[in-house]
């Protein structure tokens, strides 16, 4: 079975600074892929950056990018230039594609400080 | 773009009673919706896989007879809690998937709080 795991429970950064947030999965797949999305206070899930698999290219959305090492089945997120609202609960999740349905990692709480 | 809504954002019924919670795509069409459930602090977790005009497909241990779903359009599914419990009071999500794009993102609704009293 696919497994997603995030093995930071928390994680603080200062504003401006930049933070990584860790994710790994298991899965025999060769195509899949591969997803952050960040659920702040209100709950509502956010897509932050999404990465193929058959892509060699990580992914960037503005201040955040991806360091996807396929052979390693790791998929961190990057943060650049932290800011108060990057704060919330950050979650990785996988999904086959035909399979449809998302898997998701335990999350990350990230703390934004002054 | 790719908004989805749900109704009611927050309920609060009675142990036994039956409540029912809408999921709607407003600006696509979702062949394939996803429900979850959430408590607090930790991760989503699935609850059943809702394709527009078939059966839904439930995640191993969620009992489908007490959550039914119905994805009736291909706008809309809805969960229903029969004879709810204490122990049903959670975080309830849906997500859609648009049926136009070739990625696999799921869109989420702002979730519904169930208290069941």
């Amino acid at each position: 079975a696919q497994t997603v795991t995030q093995s930071q429970p928390e994680m603080s950064v200062q504003e401006a600074e930049t933070v990584t947030l860790s994710c790994t999965y298991d899965t025999s797949e060769s195509d899949y892929y591969l997803f952050w999305y960040k659920q702040p206070p209100s709950r509502q899930m956010i897509l932050v950056i999404r990465q193929e698999a058959y892509k060699q290219q990580n992914a960037t959305e503005n201040r955040f990018s991806v360091n996807f090492q396929k052979a390693a089945k790791s998929f961190s997120l990057k943060i650049s230039d932290s800011q108060l609202g990057d704060a919330a609960m950050y979650f990785c999740a996988y999904t086959t594609g035909t399979a449809s349905k998302l898997t998701f990692g335990t999350g990350t709480r990230l703390q934004v400080t002054l | 773009g790719a908004v989805v809504s749900q109704h009611p954002s927050w309920v609060i019924c009675k142990s036994g009673t039956s409540v029912k919670i809408e999921c709607r795509s407003l600006d696509f069409q979702a062949t394939t919706m996803f429900w979850y459930r959430q408590f607090p602090k930790q991760s989503l977790m699935l609850m059943a896989t809702s394709n527009e005009g078939s059966k839904a497909t439930y995640e191993q241990g969620v009992e489908k007879d007490k959550f039914l779903i119905n994805h009736a359009s291909l706008t809309l599914s809805t969960l229903t809690v029969t004879s709810a419990h204490p122990e049903d009071s959670s975080f309830y999500i849906c997500s859609a998937r648009d049926l136009g794009q070739l990625s696999y993102e799921q869109y989420f609704g702002p979730g519904t709080r169930l208290t069941v009293t």
